[in-house]
């Protein structure tokens, strides 16, 4: 058990749903990271944020946005959904987010849009 | 976006036998070279954050080292068993990547009992 939390585990929705992704660190653990693993490609970075303010910014879609609150759980809002956002949505964390630092995942929440 | 390759891409070995697989990575402005073992239907889990030219760690039977001034870390496992039948990925951190983490691949291991 990594200590990050990730729910759901699954979700099943429709083409042009709106859905919502929520993680909770490592107790201690100020950056979140989001990364999306689909089928046929490696680790997806999305977005990190540290301390609440976004740190760095990946492959993340404009339909997608991400947030981190000041208790520091994170949500990643998937809006306007289509067929290829199935995939596995990884969150991790790390104590502060430089090069050094490990980074933690969680189990996943596995996203199906049908 | 500067590139992490990792070779090769899979890997079949009997129990036992030891092996090892590369990952290569951009040696400029370079901060540091992660590696994880992901084992099916679980999450990444960290082996080594490595950041010094010449490193070497060790956990177990798995070992890794890093040559920053050509861009290239090798992992080691000794004695393979089965449960070591997983992906492992590596993940470089360099400045020109405006401060995040680039992930290879990985390679995927199947180790025959």
């Amino acid at each position: 058990d990594s200590g990050v939390t990730q729910t759901p585990k699954h979700l099943i929705t429709a083409t042009g749903q709106r859905v919502t992704l929520r993680c909770s660190p490592r107790s201690g653990d100020l950056s979140v990271y989001w990364y999306q693993q689909s089928l046929d490609q490696g680790l997806q970075f999305l977005i990190h944020y540290y301390n609440g303010e976004e740190r760095a910014k990946g492959n993340i879609l404009e339909r997608f946005s991400a947030q981190q609150f000041p208790d520091l759980h994170s949500e990643l809002n998937l809006s306007s959904l289509e067929l290829g956002d199935s995939a596995l949505y990884f969150c991790a964390s790390s104590y502060s987010g430089t090069s050094g630092n490990t980074i933690y995942f969680g189990e996943g929440s596995w996203l199906t849009v049908v | 976006i500067l590139n992490v390759e990792q070779s090769p891409q899979s890997l079949h070995v009997q129990e036992g036998d030891s092996t090892n697989f590369t990952c290569s990575f951009p040696s400029s402005n370079f901060y540091a070279l992660h590696w994880y073992r992901w084992e099916t239907a679980k999450s990444p889990e960290a082996l080594f954050v490595m950041t010094l030219n010449g490193d070497e760690k060790k956990k177990g039977r798995i070992s890794a080292t890093l040559n920053t001034k050509e861009g290239y870390s090798y992992l080691y496992i000794k004695g393979s068993q089965p449960e070591d039948s997983a992906t492992y990925l590596c993940a470089s951190y360099n400045a020109g990547n405006n401060r995040k983490l680039i992930w290879g691949l990985g390679t995927s291991l199947a180790v025959n009992p």
